[in-house]
């Protein structure tokens, strides 16, 4: 089982561009999230989805949308790029419906630059 | 709201010495509480995690956390550090009907 996968690792934009991060996991996990991760402000939810065909916003939803594809796959999309977006973003999974006592597993994550 | 405070945001360790990481929380309801660790270059994974039972938690790698209840704390322990735990830990906090909450995170520096 590879996990969690996130494209690209790396990618660098400039303002006002847009793009799509990718995310898949292979653990027939039902519930998956979308996190950013800066210094000093730990990890901050961004969407989340509890299950298939269903997706729920975050702590800081602002400038993003999301898509549940399927079971595997969960997509960010960035539609016009703000160097405030400039961070690192993690997906992650977990087991349950949105279950408070799920253990999340974290794809590698993608650091994204907005210049 | 959940909030979750972690005290020190860098700690620097000799090898061999002990650690603990504070961590406070602030929910009056039922909490799952978590710790997870993220090594250079690498992705976060679970440490441990405390749902119910003994509040004495243990986990991978020689690490233990206690939940304090009264003290709405989670702190993350281990009585001798290696090079290898050199690291940024989170604290997290869930709680019923809620969604996982991080704390700012520690960087662990242990010199060798």
């Amino acid at each position: 089982n590879a996990g969690v996968t996130q494209t690209p690792k790396f990618q660098v934009l400039k303002t006002g561009q847009s793009m799509t991060l990718q995310c898949a996991q292979d653990m027939n996990h039902n519930s998956m999230y979308w996190y950013r991760q800066d210094p000093g402000m730990g990890l901050r939810l961004i969407y989340y989805s509890a299950s298939e065909g269903t997706t729920d916003k975050g702590e800081v939803p602002n400038g993003y949308n999301v898509s549940r594809l399927n079971k595997r796959e969960f997509s960010l999309r960035l539609e016009s790029a703000a160097p405030s977006q400039t961070s690192v973003y993690f997906c992650a999974s977990s087991q349950g419906v949105g279950g408070e006592t799920d253990t999340q597993y974290f794809g590698p994550g993608t650091r994204l630059t907005v210049l | 709201a959940q909030s979750v405070s972690q005290h020190n945001h860098h700690v620097i360790l000799s090898e061999a010495a002990s650690l603990e990481l504070g961590c406070n929380y602030s929910y009056g309801g039922t909490v799952n509480l978590f710790w997870y660790v993220q090594y250079p270059g690498q992705h976060l994974q679970l440490l441990l995690k405390y749902f119910s039972g003994d509040p004495l938690v243990k986990g991978i790698k020689g690490f233990e956390a206690e939940f304090i209840k009264s003290k709405f704390s989670f702190n993350l322990r281990k009585p001798s550090v290696q090079w290898s735990d050199t690291a940024e830990y989170f604290c997290a906090v869930n709680g019923r009907g809620n969604k996982l909450v991080f704390g700012a995170g520690t960087i662990l520096r242990v010199k060798s």
